[in-house]
């Protein structure tokens, strides 16, 4: 089966760029979504399909994909984005939904 | 406004079965697919399952074929997952979603089962 890989966490100073990879074997030529999630909240859709935003979603939250990483990126950390961030494609092959492991974004 | 809103928390023995719910609103329910996410304490999302509210079709990750059953009633709007015989190791947050495209839009509010003796 298709498989995610996250680093467990990211830390970033606010203000600064926070980046969070996904790797998977040519995730490239796949659609990579990314869910936002707060402690004891529901996973939130931050970006869909490699790089769009859904409505509601801050400019500063986007996406890119190529070759075997996907990467979010969050602009001018603020406090509010320390949360649980994961990766999900669709597994064409399989037609299975996959989740990466998950990222813990810390503020400092 | 679509919604999706799953039944309350359960507290169960080990054996025992289950049913939990989560009801669409605001959308068409029949023309997209609902799925299961668990999420066990202090561990990260795993999809479990898909079905298809318009007909029924129903599509499981290998990690939960066999241990559950996903429905749906489209005359009520309402997805559901159940259990046979529960574990401890069933203990988790279980969300619905609905899926646009190859993503998941929206979610439930979760549903807690605890299984304990």
């Amino acid at each position: 089966s298709y498989v995610l890989t996250q680093p467990p966490s990211v830390s970033v100073a606010p203000g600064q760029t926070a980046r969070i990879t996904c790797g998977g074997n040519n995730i490239g030529s796949k659609s990579v979504h990314w869910y936002q999630q707060k402690p004891g909240q529901a996973p939130v859709l931050v970006v869909y399909d490699n790089s769009d935003r859904p409505s509601g979603i801050p400019e500063r939250f986007s996406g890119s994909n190529s070759g075997n990483t996907a990467t979010l990126t969050i602009s001018r950390v603020e406090a509010g984005d320390e949360a649980d961030y994961y990766c999900q494609v669709w597994d064409s092959s399989s037609d299975h939904r996959v989740f990466g492991g998950g990222t813990k974004l810390t503020v400092l | 406004e679509v919604q999706l809103v799953q039944s309350g928390a359960e507290v169960k023995k080990p054996g025992e079965s289950l049913k939990i719910s989560c009801k669409g609103s605001g959308y068409s329910f029949t023309s997209y697919w609902i799925g299961w996410v668990r999420q066990m304490p202090g561990k990260g999302l795993e999809w479990m399952g898909i079905i298809y509210p318009g007909d029924s079709d129903a599509r499981y990750s290998p990690s939960f074929e066999g241990q559950v059953t996903i429905s749906a009633d489209k005359s009520i709007s309402t997805a559901y997952l159940q259990w046979s015989s529960l574990k401890a190791s069933d203990t988790a947050m279980y969300y619905c979603v609905r899926q646009k495209g190859t993503y998941f839009d929206y979610w439930g509010q979760g549903t807690l089962v605890t299984v304990s003796s």
